[in-house]
Parts: C-alpha cells; sequence; structure tokens
C-alpha cells in the first residue's frame, strides 16, 4: 500500500526558514509534490521532485532522496501568510493515482 | 471561469436523500479527480477518470457513483449516505498521466474550492 508521513503541527515566527519533512512508502514512484492549502481554500501546487536533489522557487525549495523515500519543503523568509496546511503527495506508477500525507499545519507567528 | 469550478460549495442532506456534485475543468486537462477531506486524516483518493476510463478506490461505498461524461464536466452521485460521510469533497484535475512518467504537467493536480457536505 502507500502511506505518508508528516509532522502534524509546526510554529515558527516571522522571518525564520522552517523544514517540514515527508516519508512515503508506495508500491511505485513518481515523484513527490507539495501543496498548500489556507483555511477553507482549495490545496494549491507549490513543487514537484522527480529527480533527487533540491528544486527551487523563491522563497520555497523543495529536496527529494529516492534511495530514503524522503523528501522536504523549506521555507524561508516566513511570512504570515503561509500559515497554512502543507501536504506531500505522491504518485505511484499504479495507473494515475496521486496519494497525500496528513498534512502539516504551520502556524507563523509574529 | 477558468480553473476548476465545484458546484454547490455546501450541501446539507439528509440520510434519505439523493444529491449531486458537479465539477467543471477549464484547463484543457484530460484527468478528473474526486478526493475526499475529512479532518485530521490524508486526502482520501475516491475516484480517477483519465482518457474516459475509470479508476476507482475499492473501499469507496456504493452509495458514491460517479459520473464523468466528458473530459471537462465529472459528477458525484450520492444517495442513502451516513453521517461519517460529512466532509469537504475536492474535485482536481491535471494533465493524464498515463505514458507521461515524470512529464511536469502530469504530476501537477488543479484543485477545485470544494463542497462542503453535511449529512444528518
Amino acid at each position: 500500500g502507500q502511506s505518508l508521513e508528516q509532522p502534524s503541527e509546526v510554529t515558527a515566527v516571522e522571518g525564520a526558514i522552517v523544514q517540514i519533512n515527508c516519508t512515503y512508502q508506495t508500491s511505485g514512484f513518481y515523484g513527490l509534490s507539495w501543496y498548500q492549502q489556507h483555511d477553507g481554500g482549495a490545496p494549491t501546487f507549490l513543487s514537484y521532485n522527480a529527480l533527487d536533489g533540491l528544486e527551487e522557487t523563491g522563497r520555497f525549495s523543495s529536496f527529494l532522496s529516492r534511495s530514503d523515500s524522503y523528501g522536504y519543503l523549506l521555507l524561508q523568509e516566513l511570512q504570515m501568510k503561509d500559515s497554512a496546511s502543507y501536504f506531500c503527495a505522491v504518485r505511484d506508477s499504479n495507473f494515475n493515482k496521486f496519494y497525500f500525507g496528513s498534512g502539516t499545519k504551520l502556524n507563523v507567528k509574529p | 471561469e477558468t480553473g476548476v469550478t465545484q458546484t454547490p460549495r455546501h450541501l446539507v442532506m439528509g440520510m434519505t436523500n439523493k444529491k449531486s456534485l458537479k465539477c467543471e475543468q477549464h484547463l484543457g486537462h484530460n484527468a478528473m479527480y474526486w478526493y475526499k477531506q475529512s479532518a485530521k486524516k490524508p486526502l482520501e483518493l475516491m475516484f480517477v477518470y483519465s482518457l474516459e476510463e475509470r479508476v476507482e478506490n475499492n473501499s469507496v461505498p456504493s452509495r458514491f457513483s460517479p459520473e464523468c461524461p466528458n473530459s471537462s464536466h465529472l459528477f458525484l452521485h450520492l444517495h442513502t449516505l451516513q453521517p461519517e460521510d460529512s466532509a469537504l469533497y475536492l474535485c482536481a484535475s491535471s494533465q493524464s498521466p498515463m505514458d507521461r512518467g515524470l512529464f511536469h504537467g502530469a504530476n501537477v493536480l488543479t484543485f477545485g474550492a470544494g463542497s462542503r457536505l453535511t449529512v444528518l
């Protein structure tokens, strides 16, 4: 089966850096994605890693190590608007199935 | 309209009612998905339609019935639901991942705002 583990909640202050980890187990693997969801809103795509290494998009970076079945999302220069839930997701090779973790609630404090 | 649109945004129904959720995408995608989001739980994949084929999560009860008349529209028909079915139902779309492997567009889901369902 598929399972993804991520911390349930993280708190950080404005301007800081925070890392949200994700470990996964899947029957196949086509990459790790990250989504952001504000309260009452829809999940929105942040980043995607198909290969090992770091992908950078502005203040957000995402890392993947396929040998360790591990990835993380790095948020720099935190802003209050970054307070949201962050989900990691994997697509496995079994047709078109995307599986999500339970989400990490990020609280950014002044 | 652009993106993925879901209606209704809120729905309250009794256990004996029959209702439907609607999803429409204007992105030219050819795969559409239904996810269930309950508090403190992972998003649960319910159904996938890709290139007009359906893939089911075998744990989804038969009181949920999907319909995909074309690549732009997706419905979720609901009947004789239970209170534990109360949740946020999210529709998403993507380029079909079939045979596209690491193609970026096949690995990006665009979600609608969701339909908040309450079963009394």
